[in-house]
Order: structure tokens, then C-alpha cells, then sequence
């Protein structure tokens, strides 16, 4: 059974530090990762998706990289800004079983 | 092209009510998905769905629940007797087949 963890569940960070959220996950038989940032009370906006096939994606300050074989993937978000504060959601699409597994989330807060 | 549309987008509904949610897929979309976040919690699957099929449902709840994907017309997840522990926000996703999966805004319920 698939199961998504990320770390840390919460973080606070001053403005202007880069920063590193993990996710890992148990069974490699992926078809694709994603990344969504959650604001509270709103719905989900896709950051990266990387395909199994692939290791990284890069986006503006954002960076997630992908190792299938460790389950593991993280997103690296650089000089980080107050308006990066939100919730970020790892996302798993398990082709076989048609539905994605998330984590329950890091809760980043960062500090102007 | 229009993302995945949901409606309402909040919900208020007293004990013993019923709740019909509704997901209108991306243009070409034929494979729906809905999933529930609960307070505090990450985005659970609920039930995989293709026009007029339902294909996985085995995150729903076995009482109450039930869930639509018709010829024409939006799916609807429809929620009968609501209680207190079926507030939460609802997320419908849309595919073109066994692919990426494309997350609408959500409505949230809530149960007076």
C-alpha cells in the first residue's frame, strides 16, 4: 500500500533563506510526483509535476527533484518570501490504481 | 481552455440534509475523480469515476455516499443525511485517460 510522509510538518524560516521540504514514499511504482501549494481555506495549485521517468523540475524559484528508487523527492524553494507562506502538498499518481496519494503536508511560514 | 469547474464552491447544509456536489471535467476530460480533506488533514481519495462507470470506489464511504458520472452533464458526488463529520473540503480532478490529473478549486461543506 502506497503511503506519501513528508517532513518537517511545519517549518518557519526568516525571509530570504532557502529551503529544503522532503516527501518520501513507499512503493516506487509511480507514474508521475507532484507538488501543489495549498493556502489556507482554498484549493490546490499545481507547483512541478515530474514524470517517473524524470529526475528534477525546475520552475522560477522552485526546484523539485525526484529519486525513484530511494522513494524519495524534494522541493527546494530559493530566497525564500513571505507570500511563499502556504501549506505543500506531495502528491503521488499511482497509474496502476488510477488515484493520487498525498501527504499530509508541510506548513511552511515564512518571516518578513 | 477552462480548468476543472466545482459548484458550489461552499455549502452549508444542517443535519439530515442532503449535499449534491458538483465537478464539471476539462474540455476532452472523460475520467473523474473526487477526494476529501478534512480539517487539519491531507486529500484523501474517495472514488475514481469514467462517463457512466464507476471504476474505483474504494474510498467512499459505504453509507450515505454516492457518486455520478453521467452521458451529459457534470458528475456529482451526492452526500444523503449529512452529519456534523462530513464537513470538509471536496476536490473533483479530471484526466483524459490514466493520466496527470488536473485538481478544481474544491467546495467546502459545512454541517450545521
Amino acid at each position: 500500500k502506497q503511503e506519501v510522509t513528508q517532513i518537517p510538518a511545519a517549518l518557519s524560516v526568516p525571509e530570504g533563506e532557502n529551503l529544503v521540504l522532503n516527501c518520501s514514499f513507499t512503493d516506487s511504482a509511480i507514474y508521475n510526483l507532484q507538488w501543489f501549494r495549498q493556502d489556507p481555506g482554498k484549493g490546490l495549485t499545481s507547483l512541478l509535476l515530474i514524470q517517473s521517468s524524470q529526475r528534477e523540475q525546475t520552475s522560477g524559484r522552485l526546484n523539485a527533484s525526484l529519486d525513484k528508487s530511494s522513494g524519495r523527492s524534494t522541493l527546494y524553494i530559493a530566497a525564500s518570501q513571505p507570500g511563499d507562506s502556504a501549506t505543500y502538498l506531495c502528491a503521488v499518481y499511482v497509474g496502476g490504481g488510477f488515484k493520487t496519494i498525498f501527504g499530509a503536508g508541510t506548513r511552511l511560514f515564512v518571516k518578513a | 481552455n477552462a480548468g476543472v469547474m466545482q459548484n458550489p464552491r461552499h455549502l452549508v447544509r444542517r443535519r439530515g440534509q442532503e449535499a449534491r456536489l458538483r465537478c464539471s471535467p476539462m474540455k476532452g476530460h472523460s475520467h473523474v475523480y473526487w477526494y476529501r480533506q478534512l480539517p487539519e488533514e491531507g486529500l484523501k481519495f474517495m472514488v475514481y469515476l469514467q462517463k457512466e462507470n464507476i471504476i474505483d470506489e474504494s474510498g467512499m464511504p459505504k453509507e450515505r455516499f454516492s457518486a455520478e458520472f453521467p452521458k451529459e452533464g457534470p458528475s456529482i458526488l451526492r452526500i444523503q443525511q449529512v452529519v456534523r463529520g462530513d464537513s470538509a473540503a471536496y476536490f473533483c480532478a479530471s484526466s483524459k485517460g490514466p493520466d496527470t490529473q488536473y485538481f478544481g478549486p474544491g467546495t467546502r461543506l459545512t454541517v450545521l
